[in-house]
């Protein structure tokens, strides 16, 4: 069956850096687009980035602009979200999720979610 | 950027009863509208995509209309674990954006 498993979210301080990482199974990755999407405690969901199937195309929120890299890696069936210069407001759980066709933004599988606290 | 709101914001209401959801682009989005669900402590489902396409597997008392910029969810007879959060999401231009929910509780 289809899995995703989230890792790397832990307790970071303001300024740092994180890298998190989503392990796939169950269907072939390099055929779908994947994101990464946050939820802050007890908010909404904010899509983030995406990377495309082939990887050469990443579409990135305002929000995290300039400061996120979305990666991917089809030998370790492996997404993976770079993220610098973090503050208070990056506090979230980090969904990775597929997309179920294409560029289109339908998730229809998401991982379990890795919390990232931001705080000194 | 597309703007979703939803309304309402949360409700109370019974097994066996009607729910109903509207959401509401800031603009028109054609039909490229999803519905998911969310219980506490867990990911998300994808419960209707294209405004009105029920996912594999979901309960066809679920369901979902509208086109442009006004959107309709509707749960037509309340289950016990249908008690959740609820959140519609736009795919119709990146990036893309979610509703605020609407809340489902007894």
């Amino acid at each position: 069956q289809v899995q995703l498993v989230e890792s790397g979210g832990g307790l970071v301080k303001p300024g740092g850096s994180l890298r998190l990482s989503c392990v796939v199974s169950g269907f072939t990755f390099s055929e779908h687009y994947m994101s990464w999407i946050r939820q802050a405690p007890g908010k909404g969901l904010e899509w983030i980035a995406y990377i495309s199937s082939s990887a050469k195309t990443t579409r990135y929120a305002d929000s995290v602009n300039g400061r996120s890299s979305i990666s991917r890696d089809t030998a370790a069936n492996s997404v993976y979200l770079e993220m610098d210069s973090l503050r208070a407001d990056d506090t979230a759980v980090y969904y990775c999720a597929r997309h179920d066709f294409g560029g289109n933004g339908r998730f229809d599988y998401w991982g379990q979610g890795t919390l990232v606290t931001v705080s000194s | 950027d597309i703007q979703m709101t939803q309304s309402p914001s949360s409700l109370s209401a019974s097994v066996g009863d009607r729910v109903t959801v509207t959401c509401q682009a800031s603009q028109d989005i054609g039909d490229s509208l999803n519905w998911y669900q969310q219980k506490p402590g867990k990911a998300p489902k994808l419960l209707i995509y294209d405004a009105a396409i029920l996912d594999t597997g979901v309960p066809s008392r679920f369901s979902g209309s509208g086109s442009g910029s006004h959107f309709t969810f509707t749960i037509s007879s309340l289950q016990p674990e249908d008690f959740a959060t609820y959140f519609c999401q736009q795919h119709d231009d990146v990036p893309f954006t979610f509703g605020p929910g609407t809340k489902v509780d007894v």
